[in-house]
């Protein structure tokens, strides 16, 4: 069974802080993991993909990638209220299938 | 401009009756998907297509039905087999580009309600 967990939140962050989202996955073939961002009521659109370990940058958003942990994390600096939005972590195995987790909703708090 | 079209964008049923979802797209992507997405739910995937003619049943077939006889095009049906069928439809495509970088450029979902 291929799962991805992520904390349920809701996560909370005044603005200007780090927000930190994270995800644990169960298959150790997982090959490549990505993260989508939701509105309310809209589709999800992609953030950031990793598929190697370490840290991932890309403006604002740093994405932490630990193989041996089977752990990911989306870091998000300098947070804005643009940014509130659920955060889904979706991981890949190989086959051209993504599977999501249930999403992260975050506020940031003006 | 260049995406992908999805509707209606919402849809009243009465139990019983099957309904279509439309999802076309001009991005001349071959792989297509259709995911469901309930409240505090993530998006799970129903059936997918890599190619015109074949298409393949994801995690939570049963009660739907789709075709793909265009590259563009990639319908789905929900029947009346399927027991709970209120949810967030969600269509997405992905070229090969997309196979590497995993990126789904999705459509802008198709709300259903069963009376």
């Amino acid at each position: 069974q291929k799962e991805v967990e992520q904390n349920s939140g809701p996560l909370s962050v005044p603005e200007g802080a780090i927000a930190s989202l994270n995800c644990t996955y169960s298959d150790r073939g997982s090959q490549s993991f990505f993260w989508y961002r939701q509105y309310s009521g809209k589709s999800p659109e992609l953030i950031m993909f990793i598929y190697s370990n370490g840290d991932k940058e890309d403006g604002r958003f740093t994405a932490q990638l630990n193989k041996a942990s089977q752990y990911v994390s989306l870091l998000i600096r300098d947070s804005q209220p643009s940014d509130s939005a659920t955060y889904l972590c979706a991981g890949r195995t190989g086959a051209n299938n993504l599977f999501f987790g249930t999403g992260t909703r975050l506020t940031v708090i003006p | 401009d260049g995406g992908i079209t999805q509707s209606p964008k919402y849809l009243f049923r009465k139990e019983g009756q099957n309904v279509t979802l439309s999802c076309e797209q001009n991005l001349n992507h071959d792989a297509m998907y259709w995911y469901r997405q309930d409240p505090g739910q993530g998006l799970r995937l129903i059936y997918y297509s890599q190619i015109v003619n074949d298409f393949q049943k994801g995690d939570i077939a049963e009660g739907y039905s789709v075709s793909r006889e265009k590259k563009e095009s990639f319908p789905l049906t929900v029947t009346s087999a399927q027991k709970n069928p209120t949810a967030f439809y969600l269509c997405a495509s992905s070229g090969l580009a997309g196979f590497n970088t995993g990126e789904l450029f999705f459509g802008e979902g198709s709300r259903l309600t069963v009376l």
